[in-house]
């Protein structure tokens, strides 16, 4: 069955950076995009960006440029988010979910990692 | 960007009674490409509906969606209290994807 299954929750301080993990299991690692979405305590739903792990393509919000980094390990089944310069307001649980079948349009988000939780504070 | 705008933002309902939750959009939406999904407390989303109107796998038939262009409308026939949780539209098309704000279900 399709997993994915994200690392555990950090506490980080400000200015500093995190790296979350997902690991995928029951499916074509290759073959689906993965998109990040977070959302602060009490909030909603965020988009981040999505990352092709067939190609390593990303596409970021316009919210993260310059602050976002989501890379691949196709030989481990896993990706990754990495947020940078992080600030008390990127207090939130992170979230990988699968997208869209690589070569097909446009499909929703069938599953999801459990979430991680990123607490930044001094 | 599209703007999804969800309303109301909290739904009020006792158990066995019909839910009508709102979502419109900014500018008009493919329907092939408008979901939901439910969330309940300390879990991820959950999907519901798919291009407007299909239920996902192992969805109860109480939950329909409808809807099309710059309106859409998730209902559910009959409420039991599992449904009692937050409910988000989403359009998984264009680019950046956008997430309407959410509507609260609540038990009144």
């Amino acid at each position: 069955q399709v997993q994915l299954v994200q690392s555990g929750a950090e506490v980080k301080k400000p200015g500093a950076s995190v790296k979350v993990s997902c690991k995928a299991s029951g499916y074509t690692f290759t073959g689906y995009y993965i998109h990040w979405v977070r959302q602060a305590p009490g909030q909603g739903l965020e988009w981040m960006g999505w990352i092709n792990p067939n190609s390593g393509g990303t596409n970021y919000g316009r919210h993260f440029q310059g602050r976002v980094t989501m890379t691949s390990d196709t030989s481990m089944y896993t990706a990754y988010m990495e947020l940078s310069s992080l600030r008390s307001d990127d207090t939130a649980v992170y979230y990988c979910a699968r997208g869209s079948d690589i070569t097909s349009t446009p499909t929703p988000w069938d599953f999801w990692g459990q979430g991680t939780l990123v607490t930044v504070s001094s | 960007e599209i703007v999804l705008t969800q309303s109301p933002g909290t739904l009020s309902l006792s158990p066995g009674e019909r839910a009508t939750l709102s979502c419109r959009a900014s500018q008009s939406v493919d329907s092939s490409y408008l979901a939901w999904y439910q969330q309940r407390p300390g879990q991820a989303p959950r999907l519901l509906i798919y291009g407007a109107s299909s239920r996902a796998t192992g969805i109860p038939d109480r939950f329909s969606g409808s809807g099309s262009g710059t309106d859409f409308t998730l209902t559910i026939s009959r409420l039991v209290p599992e449904d009692f949780a937050v409910y988000y539209c989403q359009q998984y098309d264009s680019s950046p994807r956008t997430f309407g704000q959410g509507t609260q279900l609540e038990i009144k």
